[in-house]
């Protein structure tokens, strides 16, 4: 499997521009998380799905912040108007919701990331 | 609300052994979790414990959970210049809850 994809993998844009991230998780998987990584905050789950519905997006800053999954295989992270205090990491990380043997079903596996500086 | 915390920097000498640490709030914890993060990548699970075990080991690994407490530690036996990287320790209820996540701990580790 080629693990959690996600794209683009770095994105510089100017203030007041859209901006999407995308994730592709693993296959099998049904459960979906966004994070944010800054060096003031550390790591802030946004938001996550289970088979594809939106179950808590209490860490999305603001409206400016907007996420989907419209089917299984894909999910996206919108930001309109981007403004420079959202420069971070996004990390995307899918999970299977079924539970095996000694809790292998816990485990998230993260993808690499996407670098987004805002100017 | 659930918190997990940990120190933020560790300096170790190669060949000796780390020890990061970790506590956490919530008494629901059912999975507690170590991940590692290499410069420029996302996180990678290193190891879990339930949390009715109060110790794992795998290879150089070494955890241990005290729930009373609620503390849970790693430890890298014969820490080696790979070993350098951000440690996060997290927590989760379990079913199909979140995660919660630490502040992580920079390891670095001297030749």
């Amino acid at each position: 499997d080629a693990g959690v994809i996600q794209s683009p993998r770095h994105e510089v844009t100017e203030m007041g521009q859209e901006v999407t991230l995308r994730c592709k998780p693993i296959s099998g998987h049904n459960s979906l998380f966004w994070y944010r990584q800054t060096m003031m905050r550390g790591l802030e789950l946004l938001i996550y799905f289970n088979n594809n519905v939106p179950i808590d997006d209490s860490g999305m800053p603001e409206d400016r912040f907007s996420a989907k999954m419209p089917n299984a295989s894909f999910s996206t992270l919108k930001i309109q108007p981007s403004e420079p205090r959202d420069s971070a990491v996004y990390f995307c990380a899918s999970r299977p919701l079924r539970f095996g043997a000694r809790g292998e079903g816990e485990t998230q596996y993260f993808g690499p990331g996407t670098r987004l500086l805002v100017l | 609300g659930e918190d997990v915390e940990q120190s933020l920097f560790l300096s170790v000498r190669e060949g000796d052994s780390s020890v990061i640490n970790c506590t956490y709030t919530d008494s629901s914890s059912t999975y507690l979790y170590w991940y590692k993060q290499e410069p420029g990548a996302g996180l990678q699970l290193l190891t879990y414990i339930f949390s009715n075990m109060d110790m794992k080991q795998d290879q150089r690994l070494t955890v241990l959970l005290n729930k009373k407490d609620k503390h849970l530690s790693l430890r890298i036996a014969d820490t080696q210049t790979g070993d350098s990287a951000i440690y996060f320790c997290a927590e989760s209820a379990g079913g199909y809850q979140k995660v919660t996540f630490g502040t992580g701990t920079k390891l670095q580790v001297i030749p």
